[in-house]
């Protein structure tokens, strides 16, 4: 166990739709990041906050977006979806900006 | 544009025996490097990490890794492999921009 958390665990909806997914970071860790993984895609970094501002932007559709709260947990929210957003979302946290990254297990989005 | 390769989609090898998962980069200025591993229907576990110093780089189950900069190569090596180490490796690399990129991963398949 990583020790961060993700809510859900699963999660279906439609096309057009939108969901919020939740995490929950390591205790101490200010660094909060997610990723999209999927079969032709890949792991995709996505964004990372450090301490509740945005750090780094990787490959996020504008769709998309995500805040860090003072409490430093993360919502990564998604809108419009399409058929092609079902993935496996993660989530992982670290201490700082540029140490090893601990996951969380990850919450499998399927868009109907 | 900044990349990570890695060759392989999938190693066997044979129990005892030692195993390389080969990893190479292609990213401007000093990268961090990391390998993580992935087993299924989990979250990514951090195996090791190389920012700066020695060129040999131990972590955990008895991986290690050589950052070879002329090579831009960071290959991870098992002196001896388990079947219990059989998932899916990923290389990843942090540029300058405090992005992250990840491999497509390699299977590792330990072989009784």
């Amino acid at each position: 166990d990583s020790g961060v958390t993700q809510t859900p665990k699963h999660l279906i909806t439609a096309t057009g739709q939108r969901v919020t997914l939740r995490c929950s970071p390591r205790s101490g860790d200010l660094s909060v990041y997610w990723y999209q993984q999927s079969l032709d895609q890949g792991l995709q970094f996505l964004i990372q906050y450090y301490n509740g501002e945005e750090r780094a932007k990787g490959n996020i559709l504008e769709r998309f977006s995500a805040q860090q709260f003072p409490d430093l947990h993360s919502e990564l929210n998604l809108s419009s979806l399409e058929l092609g957003d079902s993935a496996l979302y993660f989530c992982a946290s670290s201490p700082g900006l540029a140490n090893e990254q601990y996951f969380g297990p990850g919450t499998r989005l399927t868009v109907t | 544009a900044q990349s990570v390769a890695q060759p392989e989609d999938q190693v066997n090898v044979a129990e005892g025996n030692p195993l390389t998962v080969k990893c190479t980069y292609s990213v401007s200025g000093n990268p961090y490097l990391f390998w993580y591993v992935q087993y299924p229907n989990r979250g990514l576990q951090f195996l090791l990490k190389y920012i700066t110093g020695d060129n040999l780089v131990k972590g955990s189950y008895g991986f290690e890794a050589e950052f070879n900069k002329s090579q831009t190569s960071f290959h991870l090596k098992k002196p001896s492999a388990l079947v219990s180490d059989s998932a899916l490796y990923f290389c990843a690399v942090r540029t300058g921009t405090y992005k992250y990129i990840f491999g497509t991963g390699t299977r590792l398949k330990v072989l009784a």
